[in-house]
């Protein structure tokens, strides 16, 4: 079964630094997602994306994240200058091709932490 | 308020037994969907099953369905025949508005079912 995979499992940087959470979502989806976990807490949404913009967004996607879709297959979350608070596991995801949100299907997450 | 409301934080079920995991939500929206995902302790999510809000009759899965009750705005997960694989928190998600036009998943707070041998 096709499956959205997310790279690294596992990042730590020190705080001020810029990550880029990699992800490749599944391969006939149109539209892709970001949502974050902190430790304990709700999985809360940040973004998601279509046609090469930004269809909406949080008001945790501040100026200091930022997403790209740079080739035909990969999707990227930046964010520029981590903080403490930025520590969480980062969960990719993508649906369609047909509407955005009857399946959507996760990555398995990247766990960042920051020091 | 909680758009979404989880009242059960942990629960236990013996192995083969059936077990109903709670959800009620909140949208003034004539259109949205409901849906119900898993996370392992590995961390992923997995989707398992999900309800449009005009589909008349209950989403079913294999061992998942749902039960729907539009009035009572309820949107419980039943698991039939528990396996000792089913040990997880269980999330109830929402998006509000139409599948064309909304984006948004709105999650409540899970519960960890643990299934006993």
């Amino acid at each position: 079964e096709p499956e959205v995979t997310q790279t690294p499992s596992h990042q730590v940087t020190q705080m001020g630094q810029e990550v880029i959470l990699r992800c490749v979502p599944i391969s006939n989806h149109l539209y892709f997602y970001w949502y974050r976990q902190i430790l304990g807490q709700k999985v809360e949404f940040l973004v998601s994306f279509y046609n090469n913009e930004i269809s909406e967004k949080s008001e945790i996607f501040d100026d200091q994240f930022s997403v790209e879709r740079p080739d035909g297959s990969n999707f990227t979350l930046k964010i520029r200058s981590t903080k403490l608070e930025d520590s969480a596991m980062y969960f990719c995801a993508s649906s369609g091709p047909v509407t955005p949100n009857e399946k959507l299907f996760f990555g398995s997450g990247t766990q960042l932490s920051v020091l | 308020a909680q758009k979404i409301t989880q009242t059960q934080p942990g629960m236990f079920v013996q192995e083969k037994e059936a077990v109903t995991l709670d959800c009620t939500y909140d949208t003034s929206d004539q259109s949205y969907g409901l849906f119900w995902y898993k996370q392992p302790s590995s961390g992923e999510m997995i989707f398992l099953i999900y309800q449009g809000s005009y589909d008349e009759q209950n989403a079913t899965e294999g061992r998942y369905s749902l039960n729907f009750q539009k009035a009572r705005k309820s949107a419980n997960l039943v698991i039939s025949a528990s396996q000792l694989g089913d040990s997880a928190m269980y999330f109830c998600a929402m998006r509000e508005g139409q599948a064309d036009s909304s984006y948004k998943l709105i999650f409540g707070s899970g519960t960890r079912l643990l299934v006993r041998p």
